[in-house]
């Protein structure tokens, strides 16, 4: 099965700073992908997903963007934080098809001051 | 009307008890259920995956009512290990399959 690595765990940063954020996966080839973002207190909201190699399909407007360089990595990254960017990301992957559930990495705790 | 609407509780039961969550779905035209699992802090992990005919694992059972749009997850024998937040989520066919919504989650607590 997958396994899915996102770094860093826990993040501080000062509003107007740029963010990157990283998913890499492993155990499977031509993953769906995903960053998912969790406000305090609220569900889950689909930020960006990816079908291949520089395919993004963006779900919500803002100030974030996303990146596919490779097939089993997936970058999460802004120019200027905003403070309402404070939250949960998640990445995520689908099993082997595309009805499969989704299976997360252990997501970056991102704080915006 | 919000695509995945669940109780956001929290449920608050004694150990042993049993309890049970409900989520309903807007789409007709879903087609994957899936009940997930969130510690305090935690990534969501997968519980259990919701079949028509309904199914069971151990002390949890998954049902789904398509005529209705509701599934449900009823736990047996509580653990204070159950305590956690369920997820309902379901597949958003106009976005293509690849696309799941996820419910803002059922609290529970499990008492000793």
């Amino acid at each position: 099965s997958q396994t899915i690595h996102q770094w860093p765990a826990t993040l501080v940063q000062p509003v107007g700073s740029p963010l990157s954020l990283e998913c890499t996966v492993e155990g499977t080839s031509n993953p769906n992908l995903y960053w998912y973002r969790q406000a305090a207190g609220r569900g889950l909201q689909l930020l960006f997903y990816s079908v291949g190699i520089g395919q993004i399909s963006s779900e919500v407007p803002q100030n974030l963007s996303a990146s596919r360089p490779q097939d089993r990595q997936f970058i999460l990254s802004s120019k200027k934080l905003l403070l309402s960017d404070s939250g949960f990301y998640l990445c995520a992957c689908h099993g082997t098809g595309p009805v499969d559930p989704l299976h997360f990495g252990n997501g970056t705790r991102l704080t915006v001051t | 009307r919000k695509e995945v609407e669940q109780d956001p509780g929290p449920f608050n039961v004694p150990e042993g008890a049993t309890v049970a969550f409900n989520c309903t779905y807007s789409n007709s035209a879903s087609q994957s259920f899936f009940w997930y699992r969130q510690d305090c802090r935690k990534e969501p992990k997968l519980l259990m995956s919701v079949y028509s005919s309904g199914n069971e694992d151990g002390r949890f059972t998954a049902q789904l009512n398509r005529a209705s749009q509701y599934i449900s997850l009823l736990i047996r024998d509580s653990k204070l290990s159950d305590s956690a937040t369920y997820l309902c989520v379901v597949n958003n066919p106009e976005a293509g399959s690849y696309q799941l919504t996820f419910g803002k989650g059922t609290k529970l607590s499990v008492i000793p």
